[in-house]
């Protein structure tokens, strides 16, 4: 199956500060999501990209299809913000499902 | 429009037992998958279904097996609970086309703890 790996597994932010987080996957794909898990356990949507580049807010992500990876940018971080950020891809072969990464978690400290 | 539900929240079962969750998707969405999540394995696809019929299953035993009804609530099973099932259950549910490219949204989980 696909292969979704994210890096960097963990990452210290001071307050203000901007970050990059970064999935490459193994395959070519018709569906890249990118999540936040909430401290309950739930995924939140972020963005649905499987190319090309998008804003919400002080988040944004672009992905680059022909080669293989997305990027999810979180400028000036605040304290919500933290937490784990999932990348998830579904393969063309359409298989109905979605592999993820193993996750970034994001700690940003007041 | 309402989001994903899923029933009940948390769940405390005794190995051997069996455990049925339930999912309702948003309205309109044909498409409802399942995943497990673990602190070792992350999360892993369990399977999918659509208009009642299952398209895809991941590689978990027979013991889970699940079901969709005419009006797109689905129901997953454990059967014979082991230690090693304590974890988030979690349901997704996609747009109306149901295509490997849709949008998935997912519910606020179960979370199973077998002792």
């Amino acid at each position: 199956g696909i292969q979704v790996e994210q890096s960097p597994p963990d990452l210290i932010l001071q307050e203000g500060a901007n970050s990059t987080l970064r999935c490459n996957f193994s395959d070519s794909v018709n569906n890249l999501q990118w999540f936040h898990q909430n401290p309950w356990g739930q995924l939140i949507n972020l963005f649905y990209i499987p190319s090309g580049t998008k804003q919400n807010g002080r988040l944004s992500a672009t992905t680059v299809a022909t080669e293989r990876y997305s990027l999810l940018y979180i400028s000036s971080s605040q304290t919500t913000d933290s937490g784990v950020y999932f990348c998830a891809v579904a393969p063309l072969s359409n298989d109905y499902k979605l592999s993820f990464g193993a996750g970034t978690t994001v700690t940003v400290r007041a | 429009k309402a989001g994903v539900t899923q029933t009940p929240r948390y769940l405390i079962k005794t190995r051997g037992q069996q455990v049925t969750l339930s999912c309702s998707p948003i309205s309109g969405h044909r498409s409802v998958s399942w995943y497990q999540q673990t602190p070792g394995q992350g999360l892993q696809f369990l399977f999918e279904y659509f208009s009642e019929t299952q398209r895809n299953k991941g590689n978990f035993p027979g013991r889970f097996s699940g079901r969709q009804f005419s009006n797109s609530r689905s129901e997953m099973n454990v059967s014979t609970l082991e230690l090693g099932d304590s974890a988030l259950y979690l349901c997704a549910s996609s747009v109306l086309r149901g295509q490997g490219d849709d949008e998935q949204y997912f519910g606020p989980g179960t979370r199973l703890t077998v002792t």
